[in-house]
């Protein structure tokens, strides 16, 4: 299996601007997870799905943040408008069961000036 | 929060040495988990206890388990420049069994 592919790696945009995450998940894992990686506050969790439903989202900052799963193998973090703050890097994972363990995308790093 | 605390924040040893790394966490847990993580790359899961183990071993890893005492510890034994990395704890637990939240880490040199 290839893992779990993010895309893109590298973004730098404007403030401003709308900026989209993609990830693709291991085939037949039905939990997918959305983090996010600063140096001030670690590995934040910003929400996960389970079945492509949404289960938790408390951890999204603010409604400038969305994030979405239309199928199985696909999801999407949306950030409009994007600001400074919202640089870091954000990792994708996703994982079997329940309490198992989580597989990582390499992460998007994204830059707003 | 239920969120793992590492320590040290960082730990710098030979090539040969043993490296042990701490989590201690707040609440219940269902497992804790401990992943690497190399510069500029994406989390590695290494090794899964159960709240009902004390003890478990993968290769050179050791990890151990003291709900009483609501901490953990990872020992990497014989040491290798290649180990050097971030390395995390995670806990799944609290009110969200499903939900894994991870501490801020501990940067690991090994210099050869």
């Amino acid at each position: 299996d290839a893992g779990v592919i993010q895309s893109p790696r590298h973004e730098v945009t404007e403030m401003g601007q709308e900026v989209t995450l993609r990830c693709k998940p291991i085939s037949g894992h039905d939990y997918l997870f959305w983090y996010r990686q600063t140096m001030m506050r670690g590995l934040e969790l910003l929400i996960y799905f389970n079945n492509n439903v949404p289960i938790d989202d408390s951890g999204m900052p603010e409604d400038r943040f969305s994030a979405k799963m239309p199928n199985a193998s696909f999801s999407t973090l949306k950030i409009q408008p994007s600001e400074p703050r919202d640089s870091a890097v954000y990792f994708c994972a996703s994982r079997l069961t329940n309490t198992g363990e989580l597989f990582f995308g390499e992460g998007s790093r994204l830059t707003v000036l | 929060s239920q969120q793992g605390e590492e320590d040290p924040q960082a730990l710098s040893i030979q090539e040969g040495e043993n490296a042990t790394m701490n989590c201690s966490y707040k609440t219940s847990i269902n497992n804790l988990q401990w992943y690497r993580q190399n510069s500029g790359r994406g989390l590695v899961h290494l090794i899964l206890i159960r709240s009902n183990e004390r003890e478990k071993h993968s290769g050179r890893l050791r990890v151990t388990l003291d709900t009483s005492k609501k901490s953990s510890s990872l020992l990497i034994t014989a040491s290798r420049a290649a180990d050097t990395a971030s390395y995390f704890c995670a806990v799944a637990g609290g009110t969200s069994y499903g939900k894994l939240t991870f501490g801020q880490g501990t940067i690991l040199t090994v210099h050869p």
